[in-house]
């Protein structure tokens, strides 16, 4: 079935280090969503990427969607302590269902 | 983006027994889903919540299990039946797209079942 790996599984980084979570898909993608989950909390929507090659900012985070729609990425720059948290990526091949990746969870010392 | 709330925010319960958590949006919404997290990992789509028909079941839920109403356009409830330890989860309630390009999903705070 449908598959969306996300790598790598977890992170540690020193505070202003920077940060990179992947994301792949075994099929083209119609769009793409990352989700935050801080600890104790829920999922909460970040950004949607809908065309090939799509890099979006907010602030100090990059995102990225594949020319092929079958990856993506989301980059952090100087991360703080406030990024702390598990970074979901979510995709749809097409009809209502998301299939999320499996998260990439970060810690930052400071 | 929508408000979500959900009741009870936890509970703890016997194996054998049911229980039913309720989601409720401030706004009318055509989509809601119900997920499951096991601590630390992902979520799973349990079902798609449809209003005034039949739920639709992902692969390996059932609806004898997981019974799933949505009288309106602002309410679902999700019932647990005949808990078990491997019951014990975070089950979520989701509400989304909000529009033809909008994908973008929004959940509420979660129910943390603990099944003994």
């Amino acid at each position: 079935g449908q598959q969306v790996m996300q790598i790598p599984q977890y992170q540690h980084v020193q505070e202003g280090e920077d940060f990179t979570t992947y994301c792949n898909s075994s099929t083209t993608l119609s769009n793409i969503q990352w989700y935050k989950q801080r600890p104790g909390g829920h999922p909460v929507f970040l950004i949607q990427l809908v065309k090939s090659g799509e890099v979006k900012k907010q602030k100090r985070l990059t995102f990225q969607f594949g020319e092929a729609k079958k990856n993506s990425s989301l980059h952090i720059t100087a991360t703080q302590t406030t990024d702390v948290g598990t970074y979901f990526c979510a995709g749809r091949t097409g009809g209502f269902k998301t299939i999320f990746g499996a998260g990439t969870r970060l810690f930052v010392k400071a | 983006s929508a408000v979500i709330s959900q009741k009870p925010s936890r509970d703890i319960c016997q194996r054998g027994t049911s229980l039913t958590i309720q989601c409720q949006v401030d706004s009318q919404v055509t989509m809601m889903f119900w997920y499951r997290q096991q601590p630390g990992q992902s979520l799973t789509l349990i079902a798609t919540a449809n209003q005034g028909s039949e739920a639709t079941y992902e692969s390996g839920f059932v609806i004898d299990k997981f019974p799933i109403s949505r009288p309106n356009l602002t309410f679902s409830t999700l019932t647990v039946s005949n808990m078990s330890p491997e019951d014990s989860s975070i089950y979520l309630c989701s509400v989304g797209p909000s529009g033809a390009s909008s994908y973008e999903q929004y959940f509420g705070p979660g129910t943390r079942l603990t099944v003994t």
